[in-house]
């Protein structure tokens, strides 16, 4: 089924250690989004990027990198793991449909826990 | 800066009853997107309802609608005829289009919603 992947589905990590979080869309989608949700906070921006090539800071992006390999495929770095980045990491992509209305597909998000 | 205020932090609801989240939202944008997704306890995000700031019809899909009060900068979900399976975590979202040409969303703290029988 075409939509956004994320992987892996839950991690735990030791403060310090380092990872990277994988999405990839089969959409052809032009943006991707890497978003955090914390209790009672929502879902918040860590970065984006609008198109191949490009990427660009959110609302929170301390203590993580990004790439956007290719149109597919964004990634999501933590180089040095820190307790206060334990949260549900979700990817998401989006492509203008007609109008304002942008199609957003989210993917099934990552649950990351840092000891 | 955009602002979404979701002041319901849960809600019980009785199955087959109506039931009404709010959603108020700050934006200087005249054009504007709001969004609303539910949340299961199996964690993914699912898209509800939109409604663009220059819509004349509030919008509506199935079970859901949504109250858009301009004026007020209100955006509130009514979901009727409440099932077992509409509890979940509900967010309210808002993408600015003039302003922000990536598309980036803005969400709320979320409601959670429990239906009871």
């Amino acid at each position: 089924n075409a939509g956004v992947t994320q992987t892996p589905k839950f991690q735990v990590l030791k403060t310090g250690q380092s990872m990277t979080l994988q999405c990839a869309q089969d959409m052809n989608h032009n943006s991707m989004y890497w978003y955090r949700q914390d209790p009672g906070m929502g879902l918040r921006l860590i970065y984006y990027s609008a198109s191949e090539g490009t990427t660009d800071k959110g609302e929170v992006p301390n203590g993580y990198n990004v790439s956007r390999l290719n149109k597919r495929e964004f990634s999501l770095r933590l180089e040095s793991a820190a307790p206060s980045q334990t949260s549900v990491y979700f990817c998401a992509s989006s492509e203008q449909l007609t109008g304002v209305h942008y199609g957003y597909t989210f993917g099934s998000g990552t649950r990351l826990t840092v000891v | 800066a955009q602002k979404i205020t979701q002041t319901q932090p849960g809600m019980f609801v009785q199955e087959k009853e109506a039931v009404t989240l709010d959603c108020t939202y700050d934006t200087s944008d005249p054009s504007y997107g709001l969004f609303w997704y539910k949340q299961p306890s199996s964690g993914e995000m699912i898209f509800l309802i939109y409604q663009g700031s220059y819509d004349q019809q509030n919008a509506t899909e199935g079970r859901y609608s949504l109250n858009f009060q301009k004026a007020r900068k209100s955006a509130n979900l009514v979901i009727s005829a409440s099932q077992l399976g509409d509890s979940a975590m509900y967010f309210c979202a808002m993408r600015d289009v003039t302003t922000d040409s990536w598309g980036k969303l803005q969400f709320g703290a979320g409601t959670q919603v429990v239906v009871t029988p």
